[in-house]
């Protein structure tokens, strides 16, 4: 069973809709990270969270915005989306980098199609 | 630069055969890390293994087994007696000190035929 989960698993909402994807994680990780995935394709590091501070933004437009309220939860708020930002967007969680790189832990992945 | 190649888009068998999933990497620096996913229908990548560069010890679990080989910049993944359920996409992807977001291949969709 995986330990990162989303939430809701599938969305889909119009360009004009504001809607959040949450991401909860129980590992004990200090690091979380958002990435867009396409189809046929790897995954995209949107953005990643290290001690709760944004630390990487990927250059990701602002009609997307992360939160992250406290260690253990992600949020992702999406206003005014456009049909290319369908995709599936999966939330990770690991030890934050250090000495060591620390594996990432993927939750189920929530699938957003915007009419 | 760093890059992981993954020159097998496809691979298609038959239930029960054994099949190796290539992966190639480049990299700079000498100390960095090497995984494997795997992305079922469902969406969830799930973690398989992670190498550092400083072990290259072979790894078997169960079925799996994992070729690291430095010489050749390759990290392979074999499924022995492949089933069903082995189909998926898999990811070879690549980190290291110097960058610590994870480089990915472009993935192999295996097909496991019954």
């Amino acid at each position: 069973d995986t330990e990162v989960t989303q939430t809701p698993k599938h969305l889909v909402m119009g360009m004009t809709n504001k809607k959040s994807l949450k991401c909860e994680q129980h590992m004990g990780h200090r690091a979380m990270y958002w990435y867009k995935q396409k189809a046929k394709k790897p995954p995209e590091l949107m953005f990643v969270y290290s001690y709760e501070k944004l630390s990487i933004n990927e250059s990701v437009p602002s009609r997307f915005s992360p939160e992250c309220p406290n260690s253990s939860l992600l949020n992702l708020h999406l206003h005014a989306l456009q049909p290319e930002d369908s995709a599936l967007y999966l939330c990770a969680s690991s030890q934050p980098p250090g000495p060591l790189f620390l594996t990432q832990y993927f939750g189920p992945g929530t699938r957003l199609t915007v009419l | 630069a760093q890059k992981v190649t993954q020159a097998q888009t496809e691979i298609s068998v038959v239930e029960k055969e054994d099949v190796t999933l290539d992966c190639v990497y480049e990299t700079r620096d000498t100390t960095y890390y090497l995984f494997w996913y795997k992305q079922p229908p469902s969406g969830e990548l799930v973690f398989l293994i992670r190498r550092n560069s400083f072990d290259e010890q072979n790894e078997i679990s169960g079925r799996y087994s994992w070729n690291f080989q430095k010489s050749t910049s390759s990290f392979n993944f074999t499924i022995t007696a492949s089933q069903v359920v082995d189909s998926a996409v898999y990811f070879c992807a690549l980190s290291s000190n110097s960058n610590y977001q994870l480089i990915w291949g472009a993935g192999t969709k295996l097909i496991i035929k019954p």
